[in-house]
């Protein structure tokens, strides 16, 4: 079956640590993209990359960093500069550009940092 | 200005209203557009994708106006099912912007 894959579901950390999370895809995308959403919040675009080697940053790239190095693997990293990073994030591809290109998204992961 | 500006919710209806939510984005080279269905605590999942010619797809109905540049949902017959946060979504030249989203709670 092709979808996305985000781990862990659930993520506890101690504040000041930096912490990675893991999204992969079998749909064979070009685009990935990271979400935050806070509680009642809609999504807030982190970081996108629209093919390997290369991303952008999106509006709330402060305290994250993100690598390409596969077409299918797109993982976060929630660094220690990151204020407050207790959210729900989010990973999803698509392919870019064209008339339908709709995202697909996996199934989250909450992190909380205490 | 935001990109993507949503009506705020919540909207509180009966069974069997009729409710609609707008959408508009500023970013008049804006390639397509969509409106997501999430419900709490889930990833967002594509409802329906908007054509320019508007579309239809049984009691959802999705209008583009390009010239006012928003996006409509028209819901029929509203289902308790129905209950969950509708999300704008317009995809520019290299990435996708969600609005914040409108909450529906339908009530029997």
């Amino acid at each position: 079956d092709g979808g996305i894959t985000q781990s862990p579901k659930y993520l506890f950390r101690k504040e000041g640590q930096n912490v990675t999370l893991s999204c992969e895809q079998n749909l064979n995308h070009d685009a990935m993209y990271w979400y935050r959403q806070d509680p009642g919040q809609g999504l807030r675009l982190i970081y996108y990359s629209q093919i390997v080697n290369d991303f952008q940053k999106g509006d709330i790239a402060e305290g994250y960093s993100v690598s390409r190095e596969k077409k299918e693997s797109f993982p976060l990293t929630v660094t220690s500069a990151q204020k407050n990073p207790t959210a729900f994030y989010l990973c999803a591809s698509s392919i870019p550009g064209g008339a339908s290109t709709e995202a697909f998204f996996g199934q989250g992961t909450r992190l909380t940092v205490v | 200005r935001k990109e993507v500006e949503q009506d705020p919710g919540p909207f509180n209806v009966p069974e069997g209203a009729t409710v609609a939510f707008n959408c508009t984005y500023s970013n008049s080279a804006s390639q397509s557009f969509f409106w997501y269905r999430q419900d709490c605590r889930k990833e967002p999942k594509l409802l329906m994708s908007v054509y320019s010619s508007g579309n239809e797809d049984g009691r959802f109905t999705a209008q583009l106006n390009r010239a006012s540049q928003y996006i409509s949902l028209l819901i029929r017959d509203s289902k308790l099912s129905d209950s969950a946060t509708y999300l704008c979504v317009v995809r520019g030249t290299d990435k996708l912007i969600f609005g914040t989203g409108t909450r529906l709670q339908v009530f029997p």
